[in-house]
């Protein structure tokens, strides 16, 4: 039974490149979660997406990031034109189907993205 | 915006003694939920609780959602050296974003 998936594991980037993470949620699970972590800190919510929907952006930045969940295939997470200051590891998460508010969050190893 | 205040923020303890950390916020959640991360891994859910006064268990591991909402504590019993790593609580809102605390790097000593 495979988790959440995400890649690359480790991505490099030079500053003014464009970022593409990838995430492949659970089987049977719908909802899709971004959260970005800087060294020594906890999560900080994102995004939350489900098939072809954005329903919550609240946690992203107003320019130079996008997400999406198209129907078919992964969510991806785009930044574009990266600065050093997007250096973080990237995580995603998915969630089963039930009550909003208590859906279990399930976690994918995440992507280190180094901007040099 | 919300935080959560998660204490302590480090523990140096021996193997086989119990550990106890807790998370606060300032606002109600409707559901907690702690996580294990290793270093250059992703979170790992332990527990999640849904009721305010709610006490689970999970093997060694044992949390309760306080009875306003705004805390939430974990204990780990007869700790080992693979309960090494950072516990993360987080809150969840009714819209499913997670608020996460600040972490718990827990070290044992054999």
């Amino acid at each position: 039974n495979a988790g959440v998936m995400q890649n690359p594991r480790h991505l490099v980037r030079r500053r003014g490149q464009e970022a593409r993470l990838r995430c492949s949620p659970m089987k049977g699970h719908s909802h899709v979660y971004w959260y970005r972590q800087l060294p020594e800190e906890g999560l900080k919510f994102m995004v939350y997406l489900q098939k072809e929907n954005i329903i919550d952006e609240s946690g992203m930045p107003k320019e130079r990031f996008s997400a999406e969940f198209p129907k078919e295939g992964p969510s991806i997470l785009r930044i574009q034109q990266v600065v050093r200051g997007d250096s973080a590891a990237y995580f995603c998460a998915s969630s089963p189907p039930g009550l909003a508010g208590s859906r279990e969050q399930y976690f994918g190893p995440g992507t280190r993205l180094t901007v040099t | 915006g919300q935080q959560l205040n998660q204490s302590p923020q480090s523990m140096f303890i021996q193997e086989g003694e119990d550990v106890s950390m807790n998370c606060t916020s300032s606002s109600i959640f409707n559901t907690w939920l702690w996580y294990k991360q290793d270093p250059g891994e992703g979170p790992v859910l332990l527990i999640a609780l849904y009721k305010a006064g709610e006490l689970t268990s999970n093997g060694r591991l044992t949390a309760q959602f306080g009875i306003t909402r705004k805390d939430s504590f974990l204990n780990i019993s007869a700790s080992i050296p693979s309960d090494v790593g950072i516990y993360f609580c987080a809150g969840q809102l009714r819209t499913d974003k997670l608020i996460f605390g600040t972490g718990t790097r827990l070290q044992v000593f054999p």
